[in-house]
């Protein structure tokens, strides 16, 4: 499943606590993704980058930040969880030659209480 | 920024039928579009995507066609079988190669 692992795979926090996701590819592609999917929305992108320290907002970014010090890593964090944040955040990649397909991670789950 | 809209919700089909699950997108400037399985608990699997370029591609029991005029596309699913049953979602890929889905159908194949 093209080298993608994402951790944890389940989560639970409570409201008002930091938490950071780790997405990590061995496919050495250069563009990387975070979504989130929520029932009836389908899956939203959160931010996206195209290289290392290269990094840019997507469509519901709010409350989120990312961090790519290496190209295998790619790394969410939820600064102040709320409930809202309560869903499942899937992690893509897509290589530079084909950069339009993107390949997604098992996902993680999380619950913020 | 770009819009995807899907319908389906759901949909419900006798093995052997054909599924057909439509998608809208409102950005004109849109030139891939992907479609993704997944199945219960699992990450989205591309199974069929389409460029702007073309018209129609198929993939054995699965095919998508894209009329650009209309910003509409379709995947059609002959001979439906019980493990077709997931939701299936569209995307359109836009500025900065940020990719918007849809907000998926769920196929479910009857016995």
């Amino acid at each position: 499943d093209a080298g993608i692992t994402q951790s944890p795979r389940h989560k639970v926090t409570e409201t008002g606590t930091p938490v950071t996701l780790r997405c990590h590819q061995t496919e050495n592609h250069r563009y990387m993704y975070w979504y989130r999917q929520d029932p009836g929305h389908g899956l939203r992108l959160i931010h996206y980058s195209y290289g290392v320290k290269d990094t840019d907002k997507g469509e519901v970014s709010d409350g989120y930040s990312v961090s790519r010090s290496k190209t295998e890593d790619f790394l969410l964090t939820l600064e102040s969880a709320t409930s809202s944040q309560t869903s499942v955040y899937f992690c893509a990649i897509s290589e530079s030659g084909r950069k339009e397909t993107q390949y997604f991670g098992p996902g993680t789950r999380l619950l913020v209480l | 920024g770009e819009n995807v809209e899907q319908h389906p919700s759901t949909l419900s089909v006798q093995e052997g039928d054909s599924a057909v699950i439509k998608c809208t997108y409102s950005d004109s400037a849109s030139n891939y579009f992907p479609w993704y399985k997944q199945e219960l608990g699992k990450r989205p699997q591309l199974i069929i995507d389409i460029r702007s370029n073309v018209g129609e591609k198929k993939d054995q029991r699965i095919a998508v066609t894209l009329n650009k005029t209309a910003k509409h596309f379709s995947l059609h699913i002959t001979e439906t079988q019980p493990e077709d049953s997931a939701v299936y979602f569209c995307a359109a890929r836009h500025a900065g190669n940020m990719l918007t889905f849809g907000g998926g159908t769920r196929l479910m194949v009857k016995p």
